[in-house]
């Protein structure tokens, strides 16, 4: 079973720029996740769809970051105009559905792509 | 609101070590723990978990038990290999997740040398 891909794995920008990344999540998987993992930190969550909505954005700088699901599969990440702050690694997650897992408990398990590391002069 | 502190690294080992990563967790109710592993230039990947009160997690000689008495799940191994440098997340999923949303600590950075 393929992955979560992502690409570029790496881009350099000049702040101001904007840059967009892209994920493709594992086949099926209904929930997709952009997170943001600044050096030293553990991932934040920016925005998560379910199919082609949004269920979560309210940690998603709204003025430069902008998302888009339109088919429910794969997804893209934008940011216009970067800022030096922007430079992190943006992590895509996938997952079969939302809560109420088959696993037990309420969760269902995340698979993360291998990230992009964004890096703003 | 929900989070999880674990311990502050860079943790380095000599192969064949102990190691333990603590973590604590500030949650209401009874959330979902997890221990994430992710290896240099890979994504982050799930190395296990448990969903209730004395949930014992185990994968690749890699243990945590959670305790609710002490909002703990430290992760062990009893002898470290090179192969396991890493980075080592602890994570929750709150247990009114509808949202299935996860969250992480900052990760503990460890480097077994040989």
């Amino acid at each position: 079973e393929a992955g979560v891909a992502q690409s570029p794995r790496y881009k350099i920008i000049e702040k101001r720029q904007s840059v967009a990344f892209w994920c493709n999540p594992i086949s099926g998987h209904a929930t997709l996740y952009w997170y943001q993992q600044i050096l030293g930190q553990g991932p934040k969550l920016l925005i998560q769809f379910q199919n082609n909505g949004v269920v979560d954005d309210s940690q998603l700088p709204k003025d430069r970051f902008s998302a888009e699901r339109l088919k429910g599969v794969d997804s893209t990440l934008k940011i216009q105009p970067a800022k030096l702050e922007d430079s992190a690694v943006y992590l895509c997650a996938s997952s079969l559905d939302l809560g109420q897992g088959l696993s037990g408990g309420s969760y269902n398990e995340q698979f993360f792509g291998p990230g992009t590391r964004l890096t703003v002069l | 609101g929900d989070s999880v502190t674990q311990m502050e690294g860079p943790v380095t080992l000599s192969e064949e070590a102990f190691l333990t990563i603590n973590c604590t967790y500030t949650a209401t109710g009874y959330p979902s723990l997890f221990w994430y592993v992710q290896y240099p230039g890979e994504g982050l990947q799930l190395l296990l978990k448990a969903t209730k009160a004395d949930d014992k997690g185990s994968n690749k000689g890699f243990e945590a038990t959670y305790r609710k008495e002490t909002t703990s799940f430290h992760l062990e191994k009893g002898s470290v290999q090179v192969s396991d440098s890493a980075v080592y997340f602890c994570a929750l999923s709150p247990s009114t997740n509808t949202g299935n949303q996860f969250y992480f600590g900052t990760g503990t950075s460890l480097t077994v040398i040989p």
